[in-house]
């Protein structure tokens, strides 16, 4: 089945840039996506690429497609402390289900 | 309304309990989801209800029963639950099918925080 990878945790500077990663195992992918978990809260959608682009950008957050590598990455631009929270990124695994990563949880310092 | 509600938001159950939790949405979406996400865990799929008939059932055990009675809501029955399922249940809704072309964007509601003692 598929796997899909991510760094368990990210500590940043309030204003800097923060840049998730996660990767996958299924080479069948149509679209990936990122969604967002604030304590207590349900999943918040992002963003997400079709498996045909390299990048897509959409605000203060970018995100780049490896398909050879099977590697996804999300970029947060100008990152606040609003954005701490729990990123997953999610395949959309033979056309049935999505799966997620296993999570990374980002912190932002002042 | 792009909003996914769940009600309650919490619950209590004694492991002789039945009780349900409730998903509602608007979006005029024909696909439901339960997950069930463990602490410091992603979500994992249980249920997937296509057109109001089950299509996915991820081996879930029989002490939880779900049921789709129309497009908009959805349910989930616990009966005998065990101390281990103790969890966070989230409802999601999509437009897309299984099978489906097209991005399948879920909408997630807030969750079900549920303690079984």
């Amino acid at each position: 089945g598929e796997d899909v990878e991510q760094s368990l945790f990210l500590s940043v500077r309030e204003g800097d840039s923060s840049v998730i990663n996660c990767t996958y195992t299924d080479s069948s992918s149509t679209y990936l996506y990122w969604y967002k978990q604030e304590p207590g809260a349900g999943l918040q959608l992002l963003t997400y690429i079709f498996s045909n682009m390299d990048m897509k950008q959409d605000q203060r957050l970018t995100v780049l497609l490896n398909k050879k590598d099977k590697h996804l990455s999300l970029r947060i631009a100008d990152t606040q402390t609003g954005d701490s929270a729990i990123y997953f990124c999610a395949d959309f695994y033979n056309t049935d289900k999505l799966i997620f990563g296993t999570g990374t949880r980002l912190q932002v310092f002042p | 309304d792009t909003e996914v509600t769940q009600t309650p938001k919490h619950l209590v159950m004694g492991m002789t309990n039945k009780k349900s939790l409730k998903c509602e949405q608007h979006m005029g979406h024909r696909a439901m989801y339960w997950y069930k996400q463990k602490a410091k865990k992603p979500p994992e799929l249980m249920f997937v209800y296509s057109y109001e008939k089950l299509s996915i059932n991820e081996s879930v055990p029989s002490r939880f029963s779900p049921e789709c009675p129309n497009s908009s809501l959805l349910n989930l029955h616990l009966h005998a639950l065990q101390p281990e399922d103790s969890a966070l249940y989230l409802c999601a809704s999509s437009s897309a099918t299984s099978g489906g072309p097209g991005r399948n964007e879920q909408f997630f509601g807030p969750g079900t925080r549920l303690t079984v003692l």
